[in-house]
């Protein structure tokens, strides 16, 4: 059964730092890849998507690396912001691309 | 454009009760999901439809049912409501089976006393 780490479960970090959340998977015969955004009291909200065959994708301050071999993700945030304070999920799809299996999430806090 | 919306947004049920979470999508995707979310545990798929007039059951599909009443609407429903069942549950859809990323809704929280 496919497992989903996110670690540090939780990250307080200074306004205007670059910061990187790690995700590791047990079994590497992943489809996709994909990192949520999650606000307090909100639905997920789709950051980066990442297909098997790829390495990263970036959007804006957002790059996301992934290295399946290894079984791990990194979101790489760049010059963070107070906005940036919400929980991070990362998401393994299973080798037919149908089901996700979710990471705990990392708590992130940027502070003013 | 509203993407994926979920009725209600918040119910208190009294074990045993019934109810049915609406979900609702103007994207035009073909495949369908229905996730719970609780503290510790993360998000749990708990029925999926790949596409209109199939279900599948997800991880945790104990005590619910589905319906895909049409390519736009995706329902669950709890026969006879536990406390267990006290969760926030999420829509999410999606292009296709293998296609795409995932939407989400903004989610119903469901409190069973």
């Amino acid at each position: 059964k496919q497992e989903v780490t996110q670690i540090p479960a939780a990250l307080s970090v200074p306004e205007g730092e670059n910061l990187v959340l790690n995700c590791s998977f047990t079994d590497s015969a992943i489809y996709n890849l994909q990192w949520f955004r999650q606000d307090p009291g909100k639905g997920l909200t789709s950051l980066l998507l990442i297909q098997s065959s790829q390495r990263e994708q970036t959007s804006g301050r957002l790059n996301a690396s992934l290295d399946k071999s290894s079984g791990r993700s990194t979101l790489y945030i760049a010059a963070s912001q107070p906005g940036d304070s919400a929980t991070y999920l990362c998401a393994v799809y299973n080798n037919a691309g149908n089901m996700l299996t979710f990471g705990g999430g990392t708590r992130l806090m940027v502070k003013p | 454009n509203a993407g994926v919306t979920q009725t209600p947004k918040f119910q208190v049920l009294k074990t045993g009760q019934s109810m049915t979470l609406q979900c609702a999508q103007d994207m035009n995707h073909n495949s369908m999901y229905w996730y719970r979310q609780d503290p510790g545990m993360g998000l749990r798929l708990i029925y999926y439809s790949a596409s209109e007039g199939t279900t599948d059951k997800g991880e945790v599909p104990n005590g619910y049912n589905v319906s895909r009443l049409n390519k736009r609407e995706f329902s669950l429903r709890l026969e006879s409501a536990a406390p267990s069942q006290t969760s926030v549950y999420f829509c999410a859809t999606r292009t296709g089976t293998n296609t795409g990323e995932l939407f989400f809704g903004e989610g119903s929280r469901l409190t069973v006393l």
